[in-house]
């Protein structure tokens, strides 16, 4: 079964400073990849997603995240954070059928001023 | 476009009652919808997998009796948490893709609480 590491719970980041969001896959294949953020009590808003093509992909928001094949990761990255960039963000894969979207536990991060 | 919407956002409930959720795509037409179910301070956890006027597929450790997910139409799909308890509480998002597009839209989450 394929599984999703988010190794970090909670990262803190100045505010202007950059960001980066590990995440890792588990799975023979590659799935296709996604990264979503949270804000308190909302939906999941999609912040860019990689099925296939150029393994640096960018996103809403300023967000970008690269594939690494021989790393199995999707890591997401940000150049300089705002303090509304405080939220959750989870990294998902889905394998292409009709299946759900298997999510890590998600990151929490917190901007300070 | 792509826009999904869930209601009632918020519901509470008392114990042993059945409440329905419902979601559905404003702009688009779902073959596929998911239900998820997310704990506090946790990641989704998908429950069901529904296509439309298809039975819905449920994940191990999913009781199909208590979560009775019915996707009547392409645009709407709904879960009925029947015969609610305590432990039910929890806050239940739904996600809608168009047939091949292996993009999921999420709605916004509805936060059920059974007193």
């Amino acid at each position: 079964a394929q599984s999703v590491t988010q190794p970090d719970i909670h990262i803190t980041v100045s505010e202007g400073a950059s960001l980066e969001l590990r995440c890792n896959y588990s799975y023979g294949a590659t799935p296709y990849l996604f990264w979503y953020v949270q804000s308190p009590g909302q939906g999941l808003q999609l912040l860019l997603k990689y099925f296939s093509g150029d393994t640096l992909v960018q996103g809403i928001k300023g967000f970008e995240a690269e594939f690494k094949r021989s790393q199995s990761s999707f890591n997401l990255r940000k150049p300089s954070v705002h303090w509304s960039d405080a939220a959750e963000y989870f990294c998902a894969t889905d394998l292409g059928g009709a299946d759900g979207l298997t999510f890590g536990k998600g990151t929490h991060l917190i901007i300070q001023p | 476009g792509a826009v999904v919407s869930q209601h009632p956002s918020r519901v509470i409930c008392k114990s042993g009652t059945s409440v329905k959720i419902e979601c559905r795509s404003l702009d688009f037409q779902a073959t596929t919808m998911f239900w998820y179910r997310q704990f506090p301070k946790q990641s989704l956890m998908l429950m069901a997998t529904s296509n439309e006027g298809s039975k819905a597929t449920y994940e191990q450790g999913v009781e199909k009796d208590k979560f009775l997910i019915n996707h009547a139409s392409l645009t709407l799909s709904t879960l009925t948490v029947t015969s609610a308890h305590p432990e039910d509480s929890s806050f239940y998002i739904c996600s809608a893709e168009s047939g091949g597009a292996y993009e999921q839209y999420f709605g916004p989450g509805t936060r059920l609480t059974v007193t």
